[in-house]
């Protein structure tokens, strides 16, 4: 079975500032996928950015970064240059690839809530 | 606009009557899932289906009923067999062939069972 912990109920950053959201997981899957989205109070989920376990590079896309460790089974979240628009909740998921049929299972962990101050 | 529509945002149900949750995506997925959040929580699989005419259940299916006819459909019916059914409630797409194919989520529909 798949876990994903986030042991960051809360995190505070101020604006403009860096800010490193925390995921680690577990599977005995060699094969597998990290993602992580965003999740405004309206509700709706927003994927940001995604890590496969064969990529050798981390993963970016503009403001976001994935630090993938491998041997540590992390995965975190660096936000740089926090704007007041990132004030979310933020899940880590994982995806397994095998032939057991759960392909198509996203594991989510409890997430993170961020607040950006001015 | 390409996406995937949720209806109602918010519904509200007297306990013991079932309740169909609608799911709308027009953006030629194949693939369409049904989750639950509870508050404080992350999300949890109650169906899934790859296909038309095809579904397998998820973590927490219980007191819970898809269909899938359409490509573009997957109604969630809430039975009066789910005990604790108020939650929020989100569907989501995504292309079935793949690896790195994130899933788009739609807007969610907050129920209330009282």
């Amino acid at each position: 079975a798949q876990k994903i912990t986030q042991t960051q109920p809360g995190m505070f950053v101020q604006e403009k500032e860096a800010v490193t959201l925390d995921c680690t997981y577990d599977t005995s899957d060699q094969s597998y996928g990290l993602f992580w989205y965003k999740q405004p109070s309206s509700g709706e989920m927003i994927f940001l950015i995604y890590q496969g376990s064969y990529d050798e590079q981390n993963a970016t896309e503009g403001r976001y970064s994935l630090n993938f460790q491998k041997a540590r089974k992390s995965a975190n979240l660096v936000i740089s240059a926090s704007q007041l628009g990132d004030s979310a909740m933020y899940f880590c998921a994982m995806r397994v690839f095998n032939s057991g049929g759960s392909n198509y299972k996203l594991t989510f962990g409890k997430g993170t809530l961020l607040t950006v101050n001015p | 606009d390409g996406g995937i529509t949720q209806s109602p945002k918010y519904l509200f149900r007297k306990e013991g009557q079932n309740v169909t949750l609608s799911c709308e995506q027009n953006l030629n997925h194949d693939a369409m899932y049904w989750y639950r959040q509870d508050p404080g929580q992350g999300l949890r699989l109650i169906y899934y289906s790859q296909i038309v005419n095809d579904f397998q259940k998820g973590d927490i299916a219980e007191g819970y009923s898809v269909s899938r006819e359409k490509k573009e459909s997957f109604p969630l019916t809430v039975t009066s067999a789910q005990k604790n059914p108020t939650a929020f409630y989100l569907c989501a797409s995504s292309f079935r062939q793949g690896f790195i194919y994130e899933q788009y989520f739609g807007p969610g529909t907050r129920l209330t069972v009282t």
